[in-house]
């Protein structure tokens, strides 16, 4: 099956520092995938659709300069937290989107723990 | 705007059979689908079901659709310890990113 892999699956940083995680699809290509923002016992937030080769596309809310979205291959989109303070602490959950399967099924990476001291 | 709502806990016996409950808003969505996650880890796609299907059975698994009331359900048959987890239900965003849209998460909780 289709195997999406995040690095790193979890982070402690200090305030102020960037943090860079990365979404891999490693048995296919990607040309999209789906950043994912998770609050303790919440649902999912969509943040931003990564289409390889061009720009992402955020959701209303999403700060596209707080939060870099490079998809620079077929296998590969990266979110880089910049600045990060506390509540920027949360779980990021990337997911890649297949051209098969039912309605081009998404298959989720298992999550990345950012923690901001 | 399209919204997903699910009742956020359940309990039941090891045994026993569990409902969870979905409702949604978006009546074009093609797919709606259930999701497992379990602690600190990402989700899995547990099932789904096509919009023009009532139900649909994948062994201990069965999903009901009710489109007129825009209603979901996720039956889990002799519900083991081991399906303790969060289930999310899913809709489609209406245009076609394939964006999806979750409920809020309802944590099953199976008691030996």
């Amino acid at each position: 099956g289709a195997v999406v892999s995040q690095h790193p699956s979890w982070v402690i940083c200090k305030s102020g520092t960037s943090v860079k995680i990365e979404c891999r699809s490693l048995d296919f290509q990607a040309t999209t995938m789906f950043w994912y923002r998770q609050f303790p016992k919440q649902s999912l937030m969509l943040m931003a659709t990564s289409n390889e080769g061009s720009k992402a596309t955020y959701e209303q809310g999403v700060e596209k300069d707080k939060f870099l979205i490079n998809h620079a291959s077929l296998t590969l989109s990266t979110l880089t937290v910049t600045s990060a303070h506390p509540e920027d602490s949360s779980f990021y959950i990337c997911s890649a989107r297949t051209s098969w399967g039912i309605d081009n099924e998404q298959f989720f990476g298992p999550g990345t723990r950012l923690t901001v001291l | 705007g399209e919204d997903v709502e699910q009742s956020l806990f359940l309990s039941v016996r090891e045994g026993d059979s569990s409902v969870i409950n979905c409702t949604y808003t978006d009546s074009s969505s093609t797919y709606l689908y259930w999701y497992k996650q379990e602690p600190g880890a990402g989700l899995q796609l547990l099932t789904y079901i096509f919009s023009n299907m009532d139900m649909k059975q994948d062994q201990r698994l069965t999903v009901l659709l009710n489109k007129k009331d825009k209603h979901l359900s996720l039956r889990i048959a002799d519900t083991q310890t081991g399906d303790s987890a969060i289930y999310f239900c899913a809709e489609t965003a209406p245009s076609n990113t394939g964006k999806l849209i979750f409920g809020q998460g309802t944590t099953l909780q199976v008691k030996p």
